[in-house]
């Protein structure tokens, strides 16, 4: 069965690196999404991306994010400059068309740790 | 706006006694409602799903959830608890628009032997 995978699994960078989470979706997916969850805390939307553009992003998706589809394949989502709050786990899902009924299909996540 | 309620942040069962994980929501127009369940260190595994079809929606492992339109409810049931059902479990509600989905603050589920 297709799935959503992400790399790395867990990353440890030092306060103010730039960090790439990678995300690879299922192939013939068209709406991207990123998520994060702080640790004891619930999940978060990020950013939505559809048709090669960003489609909606929360107030947290701030000029220090930027995702970005290089390839057709992959989906990434870059922190310029870290700080200590961005530690989380980051979800990347994935979903076909099919309006309020389709479900999003969510990678491991990637555990970032910046120290 | 879309949101969700999850009344529960921790909730323990005794092996093979039932499980009531409430969530209630809020929508402006009839919801698309999910439950996932994440294990510890595991990413989020989808449980269920309602999409406006039967309001009593069977999903993985023996859950289930009805949907109750007159109390704005989704509250997810299974009836005799396993030792691996021990997990956090979320309740979701996908918007329109963007189809993103607004997550409840979940509800860790604690089964003992």
């Amino acid at each position: 069965e297709p799935e959503v995978t992400q790399t790395p699994s867990h990353q440890v960078t030092q306060m103010g690196q730039e960090v790439i989470l990678r995300c690879v979706p299922i192939s013939n997916h068209l709406y991207f999404y990123w998520y994060r969850q702080i640790l004891g805390q619930k999940v978060e939307f990020l950013v939505s991306f559809y048709n090669n553009e960003i489609s909606e992003k929360s107030e947290i998706f701030d000029d220090q994010f930027s995702v970005e589809r290089p390839d057709g394949s992959n989906f990434t989502l870059k922190i310029r400059s870290t700080k200590l709050e961005d530690s989380a786990m980051y979800f990347c899902a994935s979903r076909t068309s099919g309006g309020l009924m389709g479900e999003q299909y969510f990678g491991p996540g990637t555990r970032l740790t910046v120290t | 706006a879309q949101s969700v309620t999850q009344l529960d942040s921790h909730v323990s069962v005794s092996e093979g006694t039932p499980v009531l994980l409430r969530c209630n929501y809020s929508s402006s127009y009839s919801p698309s409602l999910f439950w996932y369940v994440q294990h510890p260190n595991k990413g989020l595994q989808l449980l269920l799903k309602y999409t406006s079809a039967a309001t009593l929606v069977k999903g993985i492992n023996g859950f289930e959830a009805e949907f109750k339109k007159s109390e704005t409810s989704f509250h997810l049931t299974k009836p005799s608890a396993h030792m691996s059902d021990a997990a956090e479990y979320f309740c979701v509600v996908i918007t329109s628009g963007t189809y993103k989905y607004i997550f409840g603050t979940g509800t860790r589920l604690k089964v003992l032997a």
